[in-house]
């Protein structure tokens, strides 16, 4: 069936330094690639989103690259900050998005010690 | 825009008692309605999808008489937890999509519901 792997589980860096996780998905019919970033007790917030037909997406800090061929995609943070600290998770959906359901992966806590 | 709320934010119950939580969409009319279950520390597992006028689809494992959907309007879904348990204590959360937002094929989240059924 449909499913999104999610690496890593918990990442801690420095404040300043870069932060990379890496997302793998099953359904090649996906097409729609959402991250979301969720702080404790709060709703998932859309941080980026990149649609298949693009390779790299970046908007200030943060930037999704997508492998089409190997079914991976990542989010990559850069001059990390205290208030980034949150939980983030991707998603992989068909179609455009909206109208069709997310697959999330398992989640990635990240911690940004100052 | 793009703005969707839930009700209530957080609600106590007793086992066997039913519980309906209100997802509303303010600022635009959602043709679809996501409806996820959230426990500590895991990832979003979606429940089901609903269409405005039509039946839910629920997702595997998603009992559809325990949990029903009911999405009547296009500014408003509802998710009932009948006769409700300890074990469906969790972070229920909905997002809906549709026109008139930027950015229509994507989902907005409301800000979940936090049952607790002792």
């Amino acid at each position: 069936g449909e499913n999104v792997e999610q690496h890593p589980s918990t990442l801690s860096v420095q404040e300043g330094d870069s932060a990379v996780i890496k997302c793998t998905y099953s359904d090649s019919a996906s097409n729609y690639f959402p991250w979301y970033k969720q702080e404790l007790g709060k709703r998932p917030q859309l941080i980026i989103d990149i649609r298949s037909n693009v390779g790299e997406k970046k908007d200030q800090r943060i930037a999704v690259t997508l492998n089409k061929t190997a079914k991976h995609f990542s989010l990559h943070i850069t001059e990390t900050q205290p208030e980034d600290s949150a939980v983030y998770f991707c998603a992989a959906s068909r179609g455009t998005g909206g109208y069709n359901k997310l697959i999330f992966g398992a989640g990635t806590r990240l911690a940004v010690h100052p | 825009g793009a703005v969707v709320s839930q009700h209530p934010s957080w609600v106590i119950c007793k086992s066997g008692t039913s519980v309906k939580i209100e997802c509303r969409s303010l600022d635009f009319q959602a043709t679809t309605m996501f409806w996820y279950r959230q426990f500590p520390k895991q990832s979003l597992m979606l429940m089901a999808t609903s269409n405005e006028g039509s039946k839910a689809t629920y997702e595997q494992g998603v009992e559809k008489d325990k949990f029903l959907i009911n999405h009547a309007s296009l500014t408003l879904s509802t998710l009932t937890v009948t006769s409700a348990h300890p074990e469906d204590s969790s972070f229920y959360i909905c997002s809906a999509a549709g026109e008139g937002v930027a950015g229509a094929d994507t989902q907005y989240f409301g800000p979940g519901t936090r049952l607790t059924v002792l």
